[in-house]
């Protein structure tokens, strides 16, 4: 991708609430989208992707999310938040072509859950 | 199966001294891309290995960084000499060819005093 915003840096929400955190691209042509999680001492894991077919993916830990190309958007969706899902998520993207590209990543959401 | 390796996991360096950061990626993956987090920005692209070729390194800053993967397998990167701003988390990530995912390493915290 040749940008990725996350526009919310921190997002509180109470143990057991939905959270939403929100991701948008910006390409002019076909993408390939990631979330990433980082936990606290740890390395980014991959979370979902979305590369095509079904807009709405789902991943680990019951997160999903939805491609929607006329919003450009990607946001990460969980019904109900532990507190084990404290951590700092990571939206990235890369371009569809040939090759494996280097990723394109937002400046990270940290999941603040509260008790 | 042992996941991307990096190491040290933390570095504390003086200005004008030289460091070398190493990766080791999952056995058999033939891309191997180095990222950095500068403290408050994203995570940003240094450059990517095809096996010991050096596919993109548009992202590196400037040729005080030397990245290297002698065949193939485990890759460096060296920064000399090192600079304040160099601060950050490095990454290390590796896939197989053909493969859409990237596995990270824990990242190596380089502080430049």
């Amino acid at each position: 991708a040749q940008s990725v915003t996350q526009l919310d840096s921190q997002v509180p929400v109470f143990e057991e609430a939905p959270v939403e955190l929100r991701c948008n691209y910006s390409s002019s042509v076909s993408v390939y989208l990631f979330w990433y999680v980082q936990y606290p001492n740890q390395g980014l894991q991959l979370l979902l992707k979305y590369l095509s077919g079904s807009t709405l993916v789902k991943g680990i830990n019951g997160f999903e999310a939805e491609f929607n190309k006329s919003q450009t958007s990607f946001h990460l969706r969980k019904p109900s938040v532990h507190i084990s899902d404290t951590a700092e998520y990571f939206c990235a993207g890369v371009l569809v072509r040939g090759g494996a590209d280097g990723l394109t990543f937002g400046k990270g959401t940290h999941l603040i859950i509260q008790p | 199966e042992a996941g991307v390796t990096q190491f040290p996991s933390h570095s504390v360096i003086e200005k004008g001294q030289t460091v070398t950061l190493r990766c080791d990626p999952i056995s058999g993956h033939d891309n191997l891309y180095w990222y950095r987090r500068v403290m408050g920005k994203e995570i940003k692209f240094l450059l990517h290995f095809v096996k010991e070729s050096k596919q993109d390194e548009s992202g590196m800053p400037n040729n005080r960084f030397l990245a290297e993967r002698t065949g193939g397998t485990y890759s460096t990167l060296k920064v000399q000499p090192a600079e304040l701003e160099d601060s950050g988390v490095y990454f290390c990530a590796s896939s197989a060819q053909g493969d859409t995912e990237a596995f990270f390493g824990q990242g190596t915290r380089l502080t430049v005093v």
